[in-house]
């Protein structure tokens, strides 16, 4: 059974940053596409970063340079590194699998 | 960046009717490859979106043969024949013919 589980949100002060990690089951993560999503009231949901199976990585113009993302093949797991967060980066975050499973999903908000 | 218009951005329906919401893009979905990059998700209250069509008009797994995509280029339309309570929720479409990838604004149904 395919399963991610994200975890590494919460509260961060402007210009701080958080380490989100999405761990995979059920199926290998560098066979696959992964892609990182976010969700807000405001801007519905804004695709963020993709990798690749081949380690090739893209990212919205809105966190480049500030976003990293990255896998770990030995511990299956995604992560989507965030620096210099902004209050618009306030968001709940998903990964998802190829675009045909998304994971619960990790809330982050930034503000003083 | 591609733009996707849903229309409309709510619908009330009684069940067992029929409903239907158009998705259209600024930019034709229709790859050299000869395959259409469209999708459409369902986000069920308090859950992350999960993928019911993909590629214009093929049903992912397990999705009831009520659902139905179609469409080509920039004009797509995701039908459902008889609405059941089940299928409320806020629908979305989405490309990735190219990133970034976008969504539309969703359509939020309800049942009357």
């Amino acid at each position: 059974e395919v399963q991610l589980v994200e975890s590494g949100g919460g509260l961060v002060q402007p210009g701080g940053s958080l380490r989100l990690s999405c761990a995979a089951s059920g199926f290998t993560v560098s066979s696959d596409y992964m892609t990182w999503v976010r969700q807000t009231p405001g801007k519905g949901l804004e695709w963020v970063s993709i990798i690749y199976s081949g380690g090739s990585t893209y990212y919205a113009d809105s966190v480049k340079g500030r976003f990293t993302i990255s896998r770990d093949d030995s511990k299956n797991t995604l992560y989507l590194q965030m620096n210099s967060l902004r209050a618009e980066d306030t968001a709940v975050y998903y990964c998802v699998r190829d675009l045909s499973f998304w994971g619960q999903g990790t809330l982050v908000t930034v503000s003083s | 960046d591609i733009v996707m218009t849903q229309t409309p951005l709510s619908l009330s329906v009684t069940p067992g009717q029929p409903a239907s919401i158009s998705c259209k893009s600024s930019q034709s979905l229709l790859h050299t490859d000869g395959r259409t990059y469209l999708y459409w998700y369902l986000q069920k209250p308090g859950q992350p979106p999960q993928l019911l069509i993909y590629e214009v008009s093929n049903r992912f797994s397990g999705l009831p043969d009520r659902f139905s995509g179609s469409g080509s280029g920039t004009d797509f339309t995701l039908k459902i024949s008889r609405v059941e309570a089940e299928d409320v929720g806020v629908y979305y479409c989405m490309q990735s013919i190219q990133l970034p990838t976008t969504f539309g604004q969703g359509t939020r149904l309800e049942i009357k």
